[in-house]
This record gives C-alpha cells, sequence and structure tokens, in this order.
C-alpha cells in the first residue's frame, strides 16, 4: 500500500458529462501528478500540481483541468465526456516536484457511455 | 518526439528461469530510467532507478541495466516465481523534467 487513494474506484458516466475524480497524496508529499492509463498502454501524463499550482501540463486539451488543495490532496475536472476518455485514471504523489520516485494510487476505472 | 518502445508481446516463461524484458527509447537522453510493476486493476508499482552514469542496478532478484550509447535498459527477474507474474513498465524522465514519460508495458507470465 503507498498511501495514495482515490475515489470513486469506479464510475460510469454518458458522453457530454462532466466528472469530478479525487486523490489524496501519501503524508508527507506535496507534489500530485495525474495520468491516463488506456487498457494495454502505459499510462500517459495528463498535468502535475506543486503547491497548489499546475507544473507541467501533456499533451490534453483544456477540458481536462485540475486542483490542488492546501492538503495536497488533489482533483481532476473531465468536462464534455467523450468516449475516448474512458480509461483508469491514476493519481501518483511525490516528495517534491525534482523527486523522481512516484507513488501510485490504484486509479478510477471511468467508462464513458 | 521522445519515443520509448517495450515489447508488447507477454513474455511466458518457467519458474525458476531468468526473465529479461528491454526497453528502447528513442530522441532523448534521460537523466534517469525507471521501472514499474503493475498488477491488474492496481496503480504501478515503483521498482528500480538507474541513472545515467549507473551501468547496473539490483535489488533482490531484479537487476537492471542502462546503456545510453544504445539507448535500452535490459530488466531481469532471476529465479522466477508465479507471483512475479505482472506487467511491467519502464519510464523516463521527461525533457522537462517534471514527468515520467511511460513505455506500454510487458506482461510477465511465469508458469509453476
Amino acid at each position: 500500500e503507498t498511501g495514495v487513494t482515490q475515489s470513486p474506484t469506479h464510475l460510469i458516466k454518458t458522453r457530454g458529462q462532466q466528472v469530478t475524480l479525487r486523490c489524496s497524496s501519501q503524508s508527507g508529499h506535496n507534489t500530485v501528478s495525474w495520468y491516463q492509463q488506456a487498457l494495454g498502454q502505459g499510462p500517459q501524463f495528463i498535468f502535475q500540481y506543486y503547491r497548489e499550482e499546475e507544473n507541467g501540463r501533456g499533451n490534453f486539451p483544456p477540458r481536462f483541468s485540475g486542483l490542488q488543495f492546501p492538503n495536497y490532496s488533489s482533483e481532476l475536472n473531465v468536462n464534455a465526456l467523450e468516449l475516448d476518455d474512458s480509461a483508469l485514471y491514476l493519481c501518483a504523489s511525490s516528495k517534491s516536484d525534482r523527486d523522481e520516485k512516484l507513488f501510485f494510487g490504484s486509479g478510477t476505472q471511468l467508462s464513458v457511455l | 518526439s521522445q519515443k520509448i518502445e517495450q515489447n508488447s508481446e507477454a513474455l511466458n516463461i518457467q519458474e525458476g528461469k531468468t526473465a529479461t524484458l528491454t526497453c528502447n527509447y528513442t530522441n532523448y537522453s534521460p537523466a534517469y530510467l525507471q521501472w514499474y510493476r503493475q498488477d491488474p486493476g492496481r496503480g504501478p508499482v515503483f521498482l528500480l532507478l538507474i541513472r545515467e552514469n549507473e551501468k547496473e542496478k539490483r535489488k533482490e532478484r531484479l537487476k537492471v541495466t542502462f546503456d545510453t550509447t544504445l539507448k535500452q535498459s535490459l530488466f531481469h527477474i532471476t529465479a522466477s516465481q508465479p507471483a512475479d507474474s505482472a506487467t511491467y513498465l519502464c519510464a523516463l524522465e521527461s525533457a522537462a523534467g517534471n514527468k515520467l514519460t511511460f513505455g506500454g508495458g510487458t506482461r510477465v507470465l511465469v508458469k509453476p
């Protein structure tokens, strides 16, 4: 167990809806990164938050947005859901934005119908 | 653009043998490379990190090599056990330095 918790574990939405996924980082970690993992592929970087500020973003459209709170927990919001957004969404925390090792949660499985 | 390739075919291996996985990358010179293990329905778990100035790293039955000339890392599981069955992901530090870029992973199945 890494100490990173994500909720919900599973979610079903329909196309066009909006979704919010939540992540509680490991104690002592101030950096949270979000990844999208499609079936049979490796995780793809969405963005990273460090001390409540976005600190890097991958090749994802603006309808993917996030927040980090003072307690370093984080949210991933996706607007106008598309079928291709169906994936496992992983949250990972690290001690700082320069710490190389990531500690992942078990993910939220999102299905868009 | 940066590209990371892992063998997408599953590796079937007999218990007790050594499993060897490859990770090749192009168009980039990462400062370090990491390997993670991922079980079905779970997030990746960190295994090993090797830096560009290190040739080899070991942890229990795991060994990683890093050849920056060939742009390749090899990941070995010696004396493999059925419990080692999982998907193994390699990940490189991105050019931006603040994110990891993952390969597609290789599934390993160790048969008793």
